[in-house]
């Protein structure tokens, strides 16, 4: 079935950079984009930018930009999400997404299983 | 970027319930209005897409409507296993984003 599974938890301190993945199958990995969005503790969901898996172009949120980097390993139909100079309100659940599109409105499924990122010194 | 606000916050119900959400656009969005549920500790699932889609097994008591800038989400008779928080999304402008989610809570 179609699933999206993400790598594991992380700590990182205040400065480094953290890099998740997100590894699909069952369904043609370059015929959709991704998506990545995450959470806070106890808040809501925030969009952190997309992918094409097609053509590899990438638009971030302006929130992230300069700091976030999306890459796509069609050979291994993997998602990867690099943010950089990470702070302590960079802790979070970062969920993968596959990005759904038909007669131009866009959806978000399925998810990935999220990986919690936690900043601390 | 376009500000999507959800009424109420949190709502307490009991099971049998009839639920009605509502999600209210900053600016007209057409039909690009998706509802997502999401229980803790779990990440969200998609129910319903443009407007009144509803997702491949999501069951019937979920309905969707609305146009322009307001939208609803009705859950029929609401289950058990539907105690968990919704989110509305906008994706007709970029960025896409979401309500402040609506927390279901047993009464």
């Amino acid at each position: 079935q179609v699933q999206l599974v993400q790598s594991g938890a992380e700590v990182k301190k205040p400065g480094a950079s953290v890099k998740v993945s997100c590894k699909s199958s069952g369904y043609t990995f370059s015929n959709y984009g991704f998506t990545w969005v995450r959470q806070a503790p106890g808040q809501g969901l925030e969009w952190m930018g997309w992918i094409s898996a097609y053509t590899g172009h990438a638009n971030y949120a302006q929130k992230f930009q300069g700091r976030v980097s999306m890459a796509t390993d069609t050979s291994t139909s993997t998602v990867y999400m690099e943010l950089r100079t990470l702070r302590s309100d960079d802790t979070a659940v970062y969920y993968c997404a596959r990005v759904m599109s038909v007669s131009g409105v866009n959806w978000f499924d399925p998810w990935g299983q999220g990986t919690l990122v936690t900043v601390s010194s | 970027d376009i500000q999507m606000t959800q009424s109420p916050s949190s709502l307490s119900a009991s099971v049998g319930d009839r639920l009605t959400i509502t999600c209210r656009a900053s600016q007209s969005i057409n039909n690009n209005l998706n509802w997502y549920q999401q229980k803790p500790g779990k990440a969200p699932n998609l129910l319903i897409y443009s407007v009144s889609n509803l997702q491949s097994e999501v069951p019937l008591r979920f309905s969707g409507s609305g146009s322009g800038t307001d939208f609803t989400l009705t859950i029929s008779s609401l289950q058990a296993e539907d105690f968990a928080t919704y989110y509305c999304q906008q994706t007709y402008n970029t960025p896409p984003t979401f309500g402040q989610g609506t927390k279901v809570e047993i009464k």
